[in-house]
């Protein structure tokens, strides 16, 4: 049975740093062609992808939000950190992790998300 | 970045109705599109794989089709559960697996 489950502080306040972790069960992201994403949406909003790591360390970030992402992932604990520098109230959203799958990188499993405000 | 325009943004069908969500890539991305479904407070759930293969344990009443830039999810038959919202997904550009911008799908 495949989990993943988010976690992380749901407030912090402008130009801080965001912290999320997701941690999974089920599968294992030594094995190849494995990659966890992170997704978030804001109330009311679509859903927009940030970032997803591979089982071979490679990773991808969103163009957009690059600059702010960190994505990395410890194997022996089932877990991948995202990492959101300067965080503004447009920030304001729901963080969702999922296990990314196949040729067509779709998303299989999915968090049930997480909560995140930015305020002062 | 690659831009994925659903439409239309929302749409009103009655139980039994068949429906069809259009998505749109700004170039094209082959078979790499995917679709899912989201209700109110919940994760967003895998229906559509590689354009056209259906995720297993999903109702066959959901079909998906196209390929390059053009392509459509089609409910062939509206049932009470089907009122959600649909977002198409690509997974051709590691640059970025963009979202469409979704299509709310209300009881008429």
């Amino acid at each position: 049975q495949i989990t993943l489950k988010e976690s992380g502080p749901t407030l912090v306040k402008p130009t801080q740093a965001l912290t999320l972790t997701c941690t999974f069960s089920g599968f294992s992201l030594t094995t190849t062609g494995e990659a966890v994403g992170w997704i978030r949406q804001p109330p009311g909003k679509a859903l927009e992808w940030l970032a997803v790591i591979f089982w071979d360390g490679e990773k991808r970030h969103s163009p957009s939000l690059k600059s702010r992402l960190t994505i990395t992932k410890d194997t022996s604990k089932n877990q991948v950190v995202l990492t959101m520098t300067n965080m503004d109230p447009l920030d304001t959203a729901t963080y969702f992790c999922a296990r990314r799958r196949g040729w067509g990188s779709w998303f299989d499993y999915w968090g049930q998300g997480t909560p995140v405000t930015v305020s002062s | 970045d690659i831009q994925m325009t659903q439409s239309p943004s929302s749409l009103s069908a009655s139980a039994g109705d068949r429906v069809t969500i259009t998505c749109r890539a700004s170039q094209s991305i082959g078979s790499y599109l995917n679709w899912y479904q989201q209700k109110p407070g919940e994760a967003p759930k895998l229906l559509i794989y590689g354009a056209s293969s259906l995720q297993s344990g999903v109702p066959s009443r959901f079909s998906g089709g196209g390929s390059g830039t053009d392509f459509t999810l089609t409910i062939s038959s509206l049932q009470p559960e089907d009122f959600a919202t649909y977002y198409c997904q690509q997974g051709y550009s590691t640059l970025g697996f963009t979202f469409g911008g979704g299509t709310k799908v209300e009881i008429k």
